[in-house]
């Protein structure tokens, strides 16, 4: 089966940048989608097929995808974009849909 | 307001059985694919079934399929999922989410606790 690995977590200060890594086997052949999940609430579409924002996201947030890795980027940091980050895809080869491990993002 | 609102959650016994309902408004339901997504205790996200606009396509997680369908009213803007011979793992957090490939609306979930 389809795996994605991403580290379990990132420090980055305010105002600095925070990149989250999403590594899967030529997932750079994939869409990938993005969620921020904080605590206690549901899930957050904030980048989807690669590098697109839904209305109402920040343009701070932005992704990329190529080879074996898939790249969250957030700019100028904020307090508020502490939570958890997952990256999808969707699977053709197994029609599974797969989530990455999350990577918990913390704002020093 | 697009809003998706799930209920049935609740606590059962091993081997039991529970079905689970998201009632969608404020856009076109029978457009859309839809989807649950579990979250263990602590734990990450775990995509569990998938269903077309018109039922044509139905997907399921290896580690529910045989035990768990997906099924939808178009007519009653509504989504379920049937949950049998539930076990402790299948305890968790229950998601329906909007769309096919990126799930842009998701519900706040339902509680589903596996214990004896």
């Amino acid at each position: 089966s389809y795996v994605l690995t991403q580290p379990p977590s990132v420090s980055v200060a305010p105002g600095q940048t925070a990149r989250i890594t999403c590594g899967g086997n030529n997932i750079g052949s994939k869409s990938v989608h993005w969620y921020q999940q904080k605590p206690g609430q549901a899930p957050v579409l904030v980048v989807h097929d690669d590098s697109d924002r839904p209305s109402g996201i920040p343009e701070r947030f932005s992704g990329s995808n190529s080879g074996n890795t898939a790249t969250l980027t957030i700019s100028r940091v904020e307090a508020g974009d502490e939570a958890d980050y997952y990256c999808q895809v969707w699977d053709s080869s197994s029609d599974h849909y797969v989530f990455g491990t999350g990577t918990k993002v913390t704002v020093l | 307001e697009v809003q998706l609102v799930e209920s049935g959650g609740g606590l059962v016994k091993p081997g039991g059985s529970l079905r689970l309902s998201c009632a969608a408004s404020g856009f076109t339901f029978s457009s859309y694919s839809m989807n649950w997504v579990r979250q263990a205790p602590g734990k990450g996200l775990e995509w569990v079934s998938s269903i077309s606009s018109s039922s044509s396509y139905i997907y399921d997680a290896d580690s529910v399929k045989g035990r768990f369908t997906i099924s939808r009213d178009n007519a009653k803007n509504s989504l379920y999922l049937q949950m049998n011979s539930l076990r402790a793992e299948d305890t968790a957090v229950y998601y329906c989410a909007k769309g096919i490939h990126a799930f842009d609306i998701w519900g706040q979930g339902t509680m589903v606790t596996v214990s004896s």
